[in-house]
């Protein structure tokens, strides 16, 4: 299937341990994004790759670092984790540099005990 | 920068009634609009666009939106509800950033339709 696959779905953690979340598309997209999206289903844009080029970095800790391996590949790192980092996030990849709409991936739950 | 407001966070209506989700943007530059919609636990998925063109776009599942570019507004709506369209829905604003012409959305923060019997 043609499709933005996130791993893992669910993550359990606790505070201060380090996590990663995976992501890969098979679209032939040239850009890959991060959203978090917060327990009042609010959606914003943390991170952009371009063809593994950084393009978008928004006002997000330090403690996150993505990282892009290749042009269908974006990792998210997340250091030192908090409570407040508990949330869904959201890998989604697109084409002619976003002008027609992004495919989101299913989402991974991140929980921080 | 784009905002999007939805002006409801939650639109109660019963099954086979019409309903209308209402989406505004900030921008009078043109622009791309979007509605997404997330199924309970599940990742979003795009309903509909306006790029450009016919300002009445369809949805293969009855939904249609219309986007009125004086009133700065990318409604929803739907003749006749099913059980099945319970769900968030998402309006989205595509903005064009910098010199480099990439877009970022911008999401409104959601409507949850929910649907009765």
């Amino acid at each position: 299937d043609t499709a933005v696959s996130q791993t893992p779905k669910y993550l359990v953690t606790q505070m201060g341990n380090d996590k990663s979340i995976k992501c890969e598309q098979n679209l032939g997209h040239d850009t890959m994004y991060w959203y978090k999206q917060d327990s009042k289903k609010f959606l914003k844009i943390m991170f952009s790759y371009n063809n593994k080029e950084l393009i978008i970095n928004e006002t997000v800790p330090n403690r996150f670092s993505p990282k892009s391996p290749d042009k269908a590949h974006l990792n998210l790192h997340i250091n030192s984790l908090e409570l407040g980092d508990s949330a869904v996030y959201f890998c989604a990849s697109s084409q002619e540099r976003g002008r027609y709409g992004y495919t989101f991936g299913s989402g991974t739950r991140l929980t921080v005990v | 920068a784009q905002s999007v407001t939805q002006l409801d966070s939650q639109v109660p209506v019963f099954e086979e009634a019409p309903v209308e989700l209402r989406c505004n943007y900030s921008s009078s530059v043109s622009v791309y609009l979007f509605w997404y919609v997330q199924y309970p636990n599940q990742g979003l998925q795009l309903l509909l666009k306006y790029l450009s063109g016919s300002t009445l776009v369809k949805s293969i599942n009855g939904f249609e939106a219309e986007f009125n570019k004086s009133q700065t507004s990318f409604h929803l709506r739907k003749p006749s509800v099913h059980i099945s369209d319970t769900a968030e829905y998402f309006c989205a604003v595509s903005d064009s950033m910098f010199s480099g012409g990439y877009n970022k959305l911008i999401f409104g923060a959601g409507t949850r339709l929910a649907v009765h019997p």
